[in-house]
């Protein structure tokens, strides 16, 4: 099971382009990528997937290099409810109980 | 549609005591799970159901708590007797095999 680091925590203010990395070196050949959002007193909320190379959706953008060992989470111009922790897991999907490990998060804190 | 329902919201009893979770999961959704987020720090898979049947509850303290999920829809996290450690976040959460999972408020759970 593919263990990840991230920073425990960033600041940034609004407007800003917010990049949150993950480090994943051992991660395996089926293994995704995949960023959850929690804000205080909520459950996790998904926000994107990835294998490689780019993806893209409404909310932020996944960054993965060739050798998938780190991915990039990106947040555009955030705002204040962004503020919130972020969590990066990997595993791979459709194997049972492959991509359920929540490590510690980034923590997010957007300032006016 | 309707979110993944989970009640009560919050719990206060005494250790010794037992406390009963309810989770009602997303309408279709084959796999739910419940994790256990102590404060500060990320979620901890308790248990995880494909259908009705378990598929993984390796971090599941057996000797006190136990999980159902009869006709592999509704679900109960029971804690019998509650210590002061237990004292957490209970999610429950649900999803139909990609692993964008879909997380409920959680059940806040204080033992004094």
């Amino acid at each position: 099971l593919a263990k990840t680091t991230q920073p425990i925590s960033m600041d940034s203010y609004e407007g800003q382009e917010v990049n949150i990395t993950c480090s994943h070196n051992n991660i395996a050949t089926n293994d995704y990528i995949t960023w959850y959002q929690q804000f205080p007193s909520q459950g996790p909320r998904f926000i994107i997937q990835g294998y490689k190379t780019k993806v893209t959706n409404e909310v932020a953008s996944l960054f993965i290099p060739a050798d998938r060992k780190s991915s990039t989470l990106s947040l555009p111009r955030v705002s204040l409810s962004d503020t919130a922790v972020y969590y990066c897991l990997v595993g791979e999907p459709h194997n049972a109980g492959n991509m359920l490990t929540f490590g510690g998060g980034t923590r997010l804190m957007v300032k006016p | 549609e309707a979110g993944v329902a989970q009640s009560p919201r919050y719990k206060i009893i005494e250790k010794r005591q037992s406390v009963a979770f309810w989770c009602n999961p997303i309408s279709g959704h084959a796999t739910l799970y419940w994790y256990q987020q102590i404060l500060g720090q990320g979620p901890k898979l308790l248990i995880q159901f494909q259908n009705n049947g378990v598929v993984d509850d390796s971090q599941l303290p057996k000797d006190r708590f136990s999980a159902e999920r009869l006709k592999g829809v509704d679900s109960t996290l029971k804690i019998q007797p509650a210590k002061l450690e237990d004292s957490a976040v209970y999610l429950c959460a649900s999803d139909w095999g990609v692993n964008e999972q879909f997380f409920g408020p959680g059940t806040r759970l204080t033992v004094l």
